[in-house]
């Protein structure tokens, strides 16, 4: 298996460019999340989906679209960058039950300038 | 809802030390809890979790903790530190019915001293 993967590793936007940051698992897991990781800040979610064709708005959804048209995909979208945007990007997914962990992908680095 | 501190932005310790991460949480519901490690460049990796069955919880390469529900802590330790350790670890809390979210700490970045 290859667990949580995620395209592209980097990426360079000028500002008001678009993108689509793509995420695939492989472990049929029903959740899925988008967060951001920031110097000093942690990971802060911005989207996540309990289920194909669903989504909800996390903790920092600004600027931010996605959609999960199938079980293994979680796209997050930029329409307009921002320079506030530049992070690293992480998706996971885990499965319904409670107890368990989030698996994480290797993330996408992206610089908005 | 719930959230995490973790005690230290950077912990250093001499390589054969005791590492001691700390981590209290708040949640107005009983808690799950997470511990994860994060290598240069690399996604998180869960390390150990706490799922309200014994509270002393061992993990991967030799690290535990312990949840203290009087203390509100899940600190994590590890009896000797390795040059390998070298990492970012982040704690994360969510509850135990309807947990769709995690929340995590800021991190602590852990420098191992030869």
């Amino acid at each position: 298996n290859a667990g949580v993967t995620q395209t592209p590793k980097f990426r360079v936007l000028k500002t008001g460019q678009s993108m689509t940051l793509l995420c695939a698992q492989d472990m049929n897991h029903e959740y899925m999340y988008w967060y951001r990781q920031d110097p000093g800040m942690g990971l802060r979610l911005i989207h996540y989906s309990v289920g194909e064709g669903t989504t909800a708005k996390g903790e920092v959804p600004d600027g931010y679209n996605v959609s999960r048209l199938k079980k293994q995909n979680f796209l997050l979208g930029l329409e307009s960058a921002a320079p506030s945007q530049t992070s690293v990007y992480f998706c996971a997914s885990r499965p319904r039950e409670v107890s368990y962990e989030q698996y994480f992908g290797p993330g996408t680095r992206l610089t908005v300038t | 809802a719930q959230s995490v501190t973790q005690l230290g932005s950077h912990v250093s310790v001499s390589e054969g030390a005791l590492v001691l991460l700390r981590c209290n949480y708040s949640s107005s519901v009983p808690p799950y809890l997470f511990w994860y490690v994060q290598y240069p460049n690399q996604g998180l990796q869960l390390l150990l979790k706490y799922t309200s069955a014994a509270t002393l919880v061992k993990g991967i390469n030799g690290f535990e903790a312990e949840f203290k529900k009087s203390e509100t802590s899940f600190h994590l330790t590890k009896p000797s530190a390795h040059m390998s350790d070298a990492a970012e670890y982040f704690c994360a809390v969510s509850p135990n019915f309807g947990n769709e979210k995690l929340t995590f700490g800021t991190g602590t970045r852990l420098t191992i001293i030869p």
